[in-house]
């Protein structure tokens, strides 16, 4: 399976402090993609980074792809109590899109 | 413009009764999904659709049926519900294949089988 897996399963910080998420995978893909979940909502997407991409930012957002290590890291910087939701990535291979458990980011004021 | 709006949000049923999720999409997306996400499991797709008046299976297909019959809307039934089949489903659209195009979430129906 090429399921991202993302690392810690849950994150406690306060606000203004950094957060970081791993996701790692298992096999070759196209692209990976980063959505937030807010308690009892959709999911929302965040970044979709190609594999022949390393880094890309968005507002307070940094993801890097290293397809040597088959893994990503999101990292969200200046942390608000608004971050506070759960993070998924999802890897796309050759035409399916799998998504990890997540991770529970909890930033506290 | 509302993206993707699935109904009913909340639904109890008991085994073996049947149902109906609809979800509606005005973004005129070809792609549309269907996902369950179950704690500590993940989102896992159901059905897919990549066109009007085309569906796919996904990882999750048995004990479901869809149907694409307009591109705004995609239907997810259960002809025989079962407690397994509790879990939150959410559908989703895209603009573009290969998931090369962001996926657009609805809110999600939370449906309990007793």
């Amino acid at each position: 399976s090429q399921q991202g897996e993302e690392d810690p399963q849950a994150l406690s910080i306060q606000e203004g402090e950094n957060a970081t998420m791993n996701c790692s995978y298992k096999t070759s893909i196209n692209n990976l993609q980063w959505y937030r979940q807010n308690s009892g909502r959709g999911l929302v997407h965040l970044i979709l980074i190609r594999s022949n991409e390393r880094e890309k930012h968005s507002g307070r957002l940094r993801v890097t792809l290293d397809t040597s290590k088959k893994s990503s890291s999101l990292l969200i910087t200046a942390s608000r109590a608004a971050d506070t939701a759960s993070y998924f990535c999802a890897t796309v291979g050759y035409s399916t899109l799998t998504f990890g458990k997540g991770t529970m980011l909890l930033v506290s004021p | 413009n509302a993206g993707v709006t699935q109904t009913p949000k909340f639904r109890v049923l008991k085994t073996g009764q049947s149902m109906t999720l609809l979800c509606a999409q005005d973004m005129n997306h070809e792609y549309m999904y269907w996902y369950r996400q179950d704690p500590g499991m993940g989102l896992r797709l159901i059905h897919y659709s990549v066109g009007e008046g085309t569906t796919a299976k996904g990882e999750v297909p048995d004990g479901y049926n869809v149907s694409r019959l307009k591109k705004q809307n995609f239907l997810l039934g259960l002809e025989s519900a079962a407690p397994s089949q509790t879990s939150v489903y959410f559908c989703a659209s895209s603009g573009g294949g290969s998931y090369n195009s962001p996926l657009h979430f609805g809110n999600g129906t939370r449906l309990t089988v007793t």
